[in-house]
């Protein structure tokens, strides 16, 4: 079974500071993609980043970057110098099996203070 | 590229009613999704379309749910008779196969329908 678990529900950050936001994953198929979305307060969820397991470099996208770490099953986003406008939650989703299903975590609401 | 546009942004509606629930897919993508996002359950797979046949629907909660795609540029998720546990935001996402099968086909989100059933 497929499954994505991000353990902290909060998370409050300094602005201008790093943050990391954690994701762990479940699966037994050897190639899968992880994703990572942003929901800011207004709803839309807006793609952000992209992991393939096969990908050997961690994944970068401006501000984000993706720590991949295979063998621990764990792919976290890390978020360089917080701005006011990253405040939303954060969802980690997992694609496997070549279908085209998601599987999405429970979400992570990030605060970041002035 | 417009992006997935759904409509209506905002339906309240009285119980017993039905609701129907429009996506336009991004033109080109050949998957589409319909997602349902509560604060009790987050965020449900209801039901996707790969070539605007169904293929998993596993996650429609019950026979007042239905879902069409007609065509490749339309979708509809319809609930008849609505009741006030549907109340949620209703979210359409679409996608395009990538051939290389390194899995990444991103799922893009339209901005969700917020339903209230009074």
């Amino acid at each position: 079974a497929q499954k994505i678990t991000q353990t902290q529900p909060g998370m409050f950050v300094q602005e201008k500071e790093a943050v990391t936001l954690d994701c762990t994953y479940d699966t037994s198929d050897q190639s899968y993609g992880l994703f990572w979305y942003k929901q800011p307060s207004s709803g839309e969820m807006i793609f952000l980043i992209y992991q393939g397991s096969y990908d050997e470099q961690n994944a970068t996208e401006g501000r984000y970057s993706l720590n991949f770490q295979k063998a621990r099953k764990s792919a976290n986003l890390v978020i360089s110098a917080s701005q006011l406008g990253d405040s939303a939650m954060y969802f980690c989703a997992m694609r496997a099996n070549n279908f085209n299903k998601f599987y999405f975590g429970s979400g992570t609401k990030l605060n970041v203070k002035p | 590229d417009a992006g997935v546009i759904q409509s209506p942004r905002h339906e309240v509606t009285e119980m017993g009613q039905e609701v129907t629930l429009r996506c336009k897919p991004i033109s080109g993508h050949d998957y589409l999704f319909w997602y349902r996002q509560t604060m009790m359950r987050g965020l449900e797979l209801l039901i996707y379309f790969n070539n605007n046949v169904p293929i998993d629907d596993s996650g429609m909660p019950e026979d007042r749910f239905s879902a069409k795609m007609p065509n490749a540029s339309f979708s509809t998720l319809k609930i008849q008779p609505s009741e006030p546990r549907d109340s949620a935001v209703y979210f359409c996402a679409s996608s395009f196969f990538v051939r290389d099968s390194t899995l990444q086909e991103t799922q893009y989100f339209g901005p969700g329908t917020r339903l209230l059933v009074l």
